[in-house]
Protein backbone atom coordinates (compact mmCIF):
# COMPACT_ATOMS: atom_id res chain seq x y z
CA UNK A 1 0.00 0.00 0.00
CA UNK A 2 0.73 3.44 0.10
CA UNK A 3 -0.08 6.74 2.02
CA UNK A 4 -0.31 10.13 0.31
CA UNK A 5 -1.02 13.07 2.48
CA UNK A 6 -1.66 16.68 1.24
CA UNK A 7 -3.29 19.34 2.99
CA UNK A 8 -7.02 19.50 2.73
CA UNK A 9 -7.90 23.21 1.93
CA UNK A 10 -5.52 26.61 1.69
CA UNK A 11 -6.75 30.11 0.55
CA UNK A 12 -5.00 32.65 -1.07
CA UNK A 13 -4.95 36.07 -3.01
CA UNK A 14 -5.86 36.38 -6.79
CA UNK A 15 -2.25 37.41 -7.82
CA UNK A 16 -0.80 35.69 -5.43
CA UNK A 17 1.37 32.39 -5.47
CA UNK A 18 0.43 28.74 -3.69
CA UNK A 19 1.85 26.10 -2.67
CA UNK A 20 0.56 22.37 -2.38
CA UNK A 21 2.97 20.10 -0.84
CA UNK A 22 2.57 16.18 -1.09
CA UNK A 23 4.29 13.75 0.57
CA UNK A 24 4.27 9.84 0.07
CA UNK A 25 5.34 6.51 1.18
CA UNK A 26 5.37 3.75 -1.38
CA UNK A 27 7.53 0.86 -3.27
CA UNK A 28 8.27 1.08 -6.49
CA UNK A 29 7.67 4.66 -6.88
CA UNK A 30 7.41 4.87 -10.98
CA UNK A 31 6.37 9.08 -11.01
CA UNK A 32 4.22 11.62 -9.50
CA UNK A 33 1.29 13.31 -11.41
CA UNK A 34 -0.81 16.72 -10.63
CA UNK A 35 -4.76 16.99 -11.65
CA UNK A 36 -6.76 19.39 -11.26
CA UNK A 37 -10.27 18.93 -10.77
CA UNK A 38 -13.35 22.01 -10.33
CA UNK A 39 -16.35 20.63 -8.16
CA UNK A 40 -18.57 17.90 -10.08
CA UNK A 41 -16.09 17.96 -13.16
CA UNK A 42 -13.21 15.32 -14.26
CA UNK A 43 -9.57 15.69 -13.47
CA UNK A 44 -7.28 17.58 -15.64
CA UNK A 45 -4.24 16.33 -15.88
CA UNK A 46 -1.44 19.14 -14.62
CA UNK A 47 1.75 17.82 -14.72
CA UNK A 48 4.47 14.87 -14.20
CA UNK A 49 7.01 14.42 -12.48
CA UNK A 50 9.61 11.09 -12.65
CA UNK A 51 12.95 12.39 -11.87
CA UNK A 52 14.04 14.83 -8.98
CA UNK A 53 13.65 18.54 -9.98
CA UNK A 54 11.10 21.18 -11.16
CA UNK A 55 8.83 20.64 -14.25
CA UNK A 56 7.36 24.23 -15.20
CA UNK A 57 4.29 24.52 -17.22
CA UNK A 58 3.42 28.18 -17.73
CA UNK A 59 2.05 29.31 -14.49
CA UNK A 60 2.37 25.87 -13.03
CA UNK A 61 5.15 24.12 -11.95
CA UNK A 62 5.88 20.58 -10.13
CA UNK A 63 8.94 19.76 -8.22
CA UNK A 64 10.00 15.98 -6.85
CA UNK A 65 12.32 14.76 -4.53
CA UNK A 66 12.33 10.90 -4.68
CA UNK A 67 14.72 10.45 -1.66
CA UNK A 68 12.66 12.07 0.60
CA UNK A 69 9.18 11.48 -1.03
CA UNK A 70 8.23 15.08 -1.32
CA UNK A 71 6.59 16.68 -3.74
CA UNK A 72 4.95 20.14 -4.46
CA UNK A 73 2.82 21.61 -6.98
CA UNK A 74 3.03 25.50 -7.39
CA UNK A 75 0.87 27.99 -8.48
CA UNK A 76 1.71 31.39 -9.69
CA UNK A 77 0.12 34.32 -10.64
CA UNK A 78 -3.37 33.39 -9.25
CA UNK A 79 -6.56 33.42 -10.91
CA UNK A 80 -10.33 33.16 -9.96
CA UNK A 81 -10.74 30.34 -12.12
CA UNK A 82 -7.78 27.97 -10.23
CA UNK A 83 -10.09 27.33 -7.33
CA UNK A 84 -10.19 23.82 -7.79
CA UNK A 85 -8.99 20.83 -6.26
CA UNK A 86 -5.54 19.67 -6.59
CA UNK A 87 -5.09 16.14 -6.48
CA UNK A 88 -1.41 14.46 -6.21
CA UNK A 89 -0.98 10.91 -7.21
CA UNK A 90 1.77 8.42 -7.21
CA UNK A 91 2.35 5.96 -9.92
CA UNK A 92 3.59 2.42 -8.81
CA UNK A 93 5.02 0.24 -10.63
CA UNK A 94 3.79 -3.51 -9.70
CA UNK A 95 4.91 -7.20 -11.00
CA UNK A 96 3.30 -6.58 -14.62
CA UNK A 97 1.43 -3.18 -14.20
CA UNK A 98 1.40 0.51 -13.18
CA UNK A 99 -0.78 1.79 -10.92
CA UNK A 100 -2.30 5.00 -10.05
CA UNK A 101 -2.59 5.88 -6.56
CA UNK A 102 -4.70 9.75 -5.75
CA UNK A 103 -4.36 11.75 -2.26
CA UNK A 104 -7.71 13.11 -1.37
CA UNK A 105 -6.64 16.48 -2.75
CA UNK A 106 -6.24 20.42 -1.64
CA UNK A 107 -9.15 22.38 -2.15
CA UNK A 108 -7.63 25.93 -2.95
CA UNK A 109 -10.05 28.65 -3.03
CA UNK A 110 -8.79 32.20 -4.57
CA UNK A 111 -10.31 35.38 -2.75
CA UNK A 112 -10.87 38.27 -4.92
CA UNK B 1 -12.30 18.32 -23.95
CA UNK B 2 -10.35 15.12 -22.84
CA UNK B 3 -12.11 13.06 -25.37
CA UNK B 4 -13.00 10.42 -23.22
CA UNK B 5 -16.43 10.31 -23.73
CA UNK B 6 -18.67 8.42 -20.81
CA UNK B 7 -22.60 7.62 -20.58
CA UNK B 8 -24.75 8.51 -19.12
CA UNK B 9 -23.76 11.30 -17.49
CA UNK B 10 -26.95 11.25 -15.24
CA UNK B 11 -28.35 8.01 -13.80
CA UNK B 12 -30.76 7.73 -11.06
CA UNK B 13 -32.06 3.93 -9.69
CA UNK B 14 -32.96 2.25 -6.80
CA UNK B 15 -31.64 -0.16 -4.25
CA UNK B 16 -31.29 -3.57 -5.77
CA UNK B 17 -30.97 -2.80 -9.55
CA UNK B 18 -28.09 -3.36 -11.72
CA UNK B 19 -26.64 -0.51 -13.80
CA UNK B 20 -24.03 -0.35 -17.06
CA UNK B 21 -21.36 2.85 -17.40
CA UNK B 22 -20.28 2.71 -20.92
CA UNK B 23 -16.84 4.96 -21.81
CA UNK B 24 -15.41 5.40 -25.02
CA UNK B 25 -11.60 5.86 -24.67
CA UNK B 26 -9.63 9.03 -26.85
CA UNK B 27 -8.54 7.46 -30.30
CA UNK B 28 -5.46 5.70 -30.01
CA UNK B 29 -5.33 4.43 -26.42
CA UNK B 30 -5.57 0.94 -25.08
CA UNK B 31 -5.77 1.35 -21.74
CA UNK B 32 -8.85 2.03 -19.98
CA UNK B 33 -9.47 2.88 -15.80
CA UNK B 34 -12.60 3.07 -13.76
CA UNK B 35 -12.43 5.01 -10.46
CA UNK B 36 -15.46 5.98 -7.91
CA UNK B 37 -15.48 9.06 -6.17
CA UNK B 38 -17.56 9.65 -3.65
CA UNK B 39 -17.51 12.61 -1.27
CA UNK B 40 -15.56 11.24 1.93
CA UNK B 41 -13.31 8.49 -0.29
CA UNK B 42 -11.74 10.67 -2.89
CA UNK B 43 -10.85 9.13 -5.83
CA UNK B 44 -10.72 5.10 -5.37
CA UNK B 45 -8.93 3.34 -8.30
CA UNK B 46 -11.44 -0.12 -9.29
CA UNK B 47 -9.98 -1.80 -12.31
CA UNK B 48 -7.55 -1.62 -15.39
CA UNK B 49 -8.08 -3.07 -19.19
CA UNK B 50 -5.45 -2.51 -21.96
CA UNK B 51 -6.49 -3.87 -24.92
CA UNK B 52 -8.96 -5.77 -23.99
CA UNK B 53 -7.59 -7.82 -21.04
CA UNK B 54 -7.85 -7.07 -17.54
CA UNK B 55 -4.36 -5.60 -16.27
CA UNK B 56 -5.00 -4.60 -12.36
CA UNK B 57 -7.91 -4.34 -10.26
CA UNK B 58 -8.04 -1.93 -6.79
CA UNK B 59 -10.80 -1.54 -4.50
CA UNK B 60 -13.85 -3.36 -6.59
CA UNK B 61 -16.66 -4.96 -5.23
CA UNK B 62 -17.66 -8.31 -6.63
CA UNK B 63 -20.66 -6.80 -7.61
CA UNK B 64 -19.00 -4.53 -9.71
CA UNK B 65 -17.63 -5.87 -12.55
CA UNK B 66 -16.12 -4.52 -16.58
CA UNK B 67 -15.08 -5.77 -19.25
CA UNK B 68 -13.61 -3.88 -22.70
CA UNK B 69 -14.55 -4.66 -26.18
CA UNK B 70 -12.87 -5.53 -29.36
CA UNK B 71 -13.42 -2.05 -30.50
CA UNK B 72 -11.58 -0.58 -26.82
CA UNK B 73 -14.58 0.88 -25.57
CA UNK B 74 -15.54 -0.19 -21.87
CA UNK B 75 -18.58 -0.96 -19.47
CA UNK B 76 -18.52 -1.06 -16.41
CA UNK B 77 -21.33 -3.21 -14.63
CA UNK B 78 -23.10 -2.52 -11.12
CA UNK B 79 -25.57 -4.97 -9.70
CA UNK B 80 -27.60 -5.45 -5.96
CA UNK B 81 -26.65 -1.42 -6.02
CA UNK B 82 -26.72 -0.46 -2.34
CA UNK B 83 -27.30 3.05 -0.97
CA UNK B 84 -23.33 3.12 -0.34
CA UNK B 85 -23.02 3.13 -4.09
CA UNK B 86 -24.00 6.54 -4.99
CA UNK B 87 -20.98 8.19 -6.17
CA UNK B 88 -19.28 9.47 -9.40
CA UNK B 89 -17.72 7.13 -11.52
CA UNK B 90 -15.09 8.32 -14.31
CA UNK B 91 -13.81 6.57 -16.69
CA UNK B 92 -10.21 7.43 -17.86
CA UNK B 93 -7.58 6.86 -20.92
CA UNK B 94 -4.28 6.91 -21.67
CA UNK B 95 -1.94 5.64 -24.48
CA UNK B 96 -0.04 3.18 -22.68
CA UNK B 97 0.18 2.37 -18.63
CA UNK B 98 2.99 4.49 -18.43
CA UNK B 99 1.63 7.65 -19.81
CA UNK B 100 -0.60 10.15 -18.32
CA UNK B 101 -4.59 9.36 -17.51
CA UNK B 102 -7.06 11.64 -19.24
CA UNK B 103 -10.56 11.49 -17.67
CA UNK B 104 -14.17 11.80 -18.66
CA UNK B 105 -16.68 13.82 -17.63
CA UNK B 106 -17.73 10.99 -15.41
CA UNK B 107 -21.46 9.60 -14.34
CA UNK B 108 -23.26 10.42 -11.52
CA UNK B 109 -25.05 7.95 -10.02
CA UNK B 110 -27.91 8.59 -7.64
CA UNK B 111 -29.30 5.16 -5.29
CA UNK B 112 -32.59 5.94 -4.12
Amino acid sequence: GQNIDQPTEMTATEGAIVQINCTYQTSGFNGLFWYQQHAGEAPTFLSYNVLDGLEEKGRFSSFLSRSKGYSYLLLKELQMKDSASYLCAVRRLGSNDYKLSFGAGTTVTVRA
Amino acid sequence: DSGVTQTPKHLITATGQRVTLRCSPRSGDLSVYWYQQSLDQGLQFLIQYYNGEERAKGNILERFSAQQFPDLHSELNLSSLELGDSALYFCASSAGADQPQHFGDGTRLSIL
